[in-house]
């Protein structure tokens, strides 16, 4: 069964320290991964999209890193700001077969309050 | 319109009664899906509308939920007979053709439906 587990579950740091969430994934066949930030009461909003060959992308102060042998990933988020409090979700995409289920696996995010 | 829209933001509903959910895709995308995010869960896959193709419905947990996308646009979920496990975040996103490739993979605020 095509899973997603991200740890922490939740994180608390003061503003301006930096922070590293993970992603442990065991979806195959594999087609990309992508990182999300979801503030509360908002949807989803894309951070970073990777596929099979890259193993990191950035986004300003964030910077995703994937490793396919290994079905991980991580978000590294740099020099915090409060605004960063949100949840961070990770989805993995299996190629659609179509007839059947969604090809994306999400998992349940890791919710990050930064402090001031 | 510049983003996914959905309406109402949030609906409170007796359990037993039908709810209507709307979603507004952004102009042009002609992939269209709706999510299911419970309390503490990730986003469960609900059903995706793909231009004129059937709907992909494999993820509609009971035949009290339905969707439709009237002229390739405004997409409606409805839940009948509604029940307080219903109680949920309902995330609607819209793409422009094949999500494996990302194609600009946006997601709506989304409907906080709680069942009382």
């Amino acid at each position: 069964k095509n899973q997603v587990e991200q740890s922490p579950q939740s994180l608390i740091i003061l503003e301006g320290k930096n922070c590293t969430l993970q992603c442990n994934y065991t979806v195959s066949p594999f087609s990309n991964l992508r990182w999300y930030k979801q503030d509360t009461g908002r949807g989803p909003v894309s951070l970073t999209i990777m596929t099979f060959s890259e193993n990191t992308k950035s986004n300003g102060r964030y910077t995703a890193t994937l490793d396919a042998d290994t079905k991980q990933s991580s978000l590294h988020i740099t020099a915090s700001q409060l605004s960063d409090s949100a949840s961070y979700i990770c989805v993995v995409s299996a190629p659609y077969s179509g007839g059947g289920a969604d090809g994306l696996t999400f998992g349940k995010g890791t919710h990050l309050i930064i402090h001031p | 319109g510049a983003g996914v829209s959905q309406s109402p933001s949030n609906k409170v509903t007796e359990k037993g009664k039908d709810v209507e959910l709307r979603c507004d895709p952004i102009s042009g995308h002609t992939a269209l899906y709706w999510y299911r995010q419970s309390l503490g869960q990730g986003l469960e896959f609900l059903i995706y509308f793909q231009g004129n193709s059937a709907p992909d419905k494999s993820g509609l947990p009971s035949d009290r939920f339905s969707a439709e996308r009237t002229g390739g646009s405004v997409s409606t979920l409805t839940i009948q007979r509604t029940q307080q496990e219903d109680s949920a975040v309902y995330l609607c996103a819209s793409s422009l053709a094949n999500r494996d490739r990302g194609q600009g993979y946006t997601f709506g605020s989304g409907t906080r439906l709680t069942v009382v």
